[in-house]
């Protein structure tokens, strides 16, 4: 499969742990999007690397969260001191080239915080 | 200024019917303007996408109609079948904001085709 991956794809974890989740983009693709799903409502930005700089962060993403890109490859979402509020389904997109190019988003990993 | 407002929340449709969902923005500088369908339990999939510079984009069942002036635009599902249920996420973005590709999500619309 030469798509997004993402994993892992559902999490449960309880209140004040740390999660961390992982995407892999299709191979040739230089741009990484994070995004954040709640029930019912559309994708939201969380943030964004080119190659392995993280260009843009949203104001979404409190201090508890921090994404990384090593080596422009995989990225790693994680999450400190989970809350309740953070429960949702989180995207991974990639894309290719400059401007305003496909993103292909994968399966989402879906965190469930109790 | 960022957002991007879409109706209806749902849609029942009979099949072979015609779907129509709508979506209007305010940010002038939106020049990218895609179509995504989901499926419970699964990530966004790219169906059809526009730029501004057309005002209508077909690509099977799927036309996109964009209306630059009054800063709106709409999707239609020509022939629609139970397969097509689904909620569908119209987006947009500007290659001004940074040259890459921060998408603005549509509150989404859950379409069921009844047979």
């Amino acid at each position: 499969d030469t798509g997004v991956s993402q994993d892992p794809r559902h999490k449960i974890t309880k209140r004040g742990q740390n999660v961390t989740f992982r995407c892999d983009p299709i191979s040739e693709h230089n741009r990484l999007y994070w995004y954040r799903q709640t029930l019912g409502q559309g994708p939201e930005f969380l943030t964004y690397f080119q190659n392995e700089a993280q260009l843009e962060k949203s104001r979404l993403l409190s201090d508890r969260f921090s994404a990384e890109r090593p080596k422009g490859s995989f990225s790693t979402l994680e999450i400190q001191r989970t809350e309740q509020g953070d429960s949702a389904m989180y995207l991974c997109a990639s894309s290719f080239g400059t401007g305003n190019t496909e993103a292909f988003f994968g399966q989402g990993t879906r965190l469930t915080v109790v | 200024q960022q957002q991007v407002k879409q109706s209806p929340q749902s849609l029942i449709v009979q099949k072979g019917g015609i779907s129509i969902i709508n979506c209007a923005y305010e940010n002038t500088a939106f020049d990218y303007f895609p179509w995504y369908q989901q499926f419970p339990g699964k990530g966004p999939a790219l169906l059809i996408a526009i730029r501004p510079d057309v005002s209508e984009k077909k690509e099977g069942r799927f036309t996109i109609s964009f209306n630059k002036s009054a800063k709106q635009f709409s999707l239609h599902i020509m022939d629609s079948q139970p397969g097509d249920s689904a909620t569908y996420f119209c987006a947009a973005s500007s290659s001004f904001s940074g040259g890459y590709n921060k998408l603005i999500f549509g509150a989404g619309t859950r379409l069921a085709v009844h047979p």
